[in-house]
C-alpha cells in the first residue's frame, strides 16, 4: 500500500504569513497514463472536506489563489501565500495513482 | 447545483448490518463513479470504497480493511448509491461521506456508531 506522510503534523501561523505542508508517498505518484493523481482537500471544522487542488497543481474553482499546490513523483507542496482567518482547519494529500490513500492531515491555525 | 445527501446513519451493536444511501442530484449520475470515504471521530479520512458507472461494468472496489464485509451498489434510476455494512465492528464507527470519484462533491456525512 502506498503511505502519505504530512509534515507538520500541526502549523501554527500568523496572520498575513505564508504557510507550507508537505506531502511524500512512498512510490511514485506518476500513473501509467503520464498524470499524478495528488490531490489537497480542506475541512474546516465541523464541515465536510472540500477540493483544493487537483493532480497536484489545479486549483478548483472557487479556490482563492493564495492556495497553490507544487511537486512531482514523490514529494508534494500545499502553500498558502498570506493566512486568513478562514483557512482554519485541517489540511489532507491524497494520492489516487494507486488505489486511494490519505495523508494524516495537518491542522492549520491561527497564533 | 450538485448535492449529495447520505441517510442511514445511527447505532448499531457489534456484528450488526446497516445499509447507508446516498441520493444525488445536480449532475448525470449515471455517468459518474461514486465512492465513500469515512472519517472516525477525531481522526482523518479513509477511503472505504468506490463504484464505476455501468458503462464500465459497475464493479467496486473496497479498501482491505472492509473487504468482504462490505458492499457498494448502485440504482440509476434513483440517482442513488448505497453501502451495505454487514458484521460490523467498533473500529466501523465514523462518519460515512458520499463522494464523486473525483472528490469535487462530498455530502454531509452520516454518522455510524457501533457499541454494545
Amino acid at each position: 500500500d502506498v503511505v502519505m506522510t504530512q509534515s507538520p503534523l500541526s502549523l501554527p501561523v500568523t496572520l498575513g504569513q505564508p504557510a507550507s505542508i508537505s506531502c511524500r508517498s512512498s512510490q511514485s505518484l506518476v500513473y501509467s497514463d503520464g498524470n499524478t493523481y495528488l490531490y489537497w482537500f480542506q475541512q474546516r471544522p465541523g464541515q465536510s472536506p472540500r477540493r483544493l487542488i487537483y493532480k497536484v497543481s489545479n486549483r478548483d474553482s472557487g479556490v482563492p489563489d493564495r492556495f497553490s499546490g507544487s511537486g512531482s513523483g514523490t514529494d508534494f507542496t500545499l502553500k498558502i501565500s498570506r493566512v486568513e482567518a478562514e483557512d482554519v482547519g485541517v489540511y489532507y494529500c491524497m494520492q489516487g495513482t494507486h488505489w486511494r490513500t490519505f495523508g494524516g492531515g495537518t491542522k492549520v491555525e491561527i497564533k | 447545483e450538485v448535492q449529495l445527501v447520505e441517510s442511514g446513519g445511527g447505532l448499531v451493536k457489534p456484528g450488526g448490518s446497516l445499509r447507508l444511501s446516498c441520493a444525488a442530484s445536480g449532475f448525470t449520475f449515471s455517468d459518474a463513479w461514486m465512492s465513500w470515504v469515512r472519517q472516525a471521530p477525531g481522526k482523518g479520512l479513509e477511503w472505504v470504497g468506490r463504484i464505476k458507472r455501468k458503462t464500465d461494468a459497475g464493479t467496486a472496489d473496497y479498501a482491505a480493511p472492509v473487504k468482504g464485509r462490505f458492499t457498494i451498489s448502485r440504482d440509476d434510476s434513483e440517482n442513488t448509491v448505497f453501502l451495505q455494512m454487514n458484521s460490523l465492528k467498533t473500529e466501523d464507527t465514523a462518519v460515512y461521506y458520499c463522494t464523486t470519484e473525483s472528490y469535487d462533491y462530498w455530502g454531509q456525512g452520516t454518522l455510524v456508531t457501533v457499541s454494545s
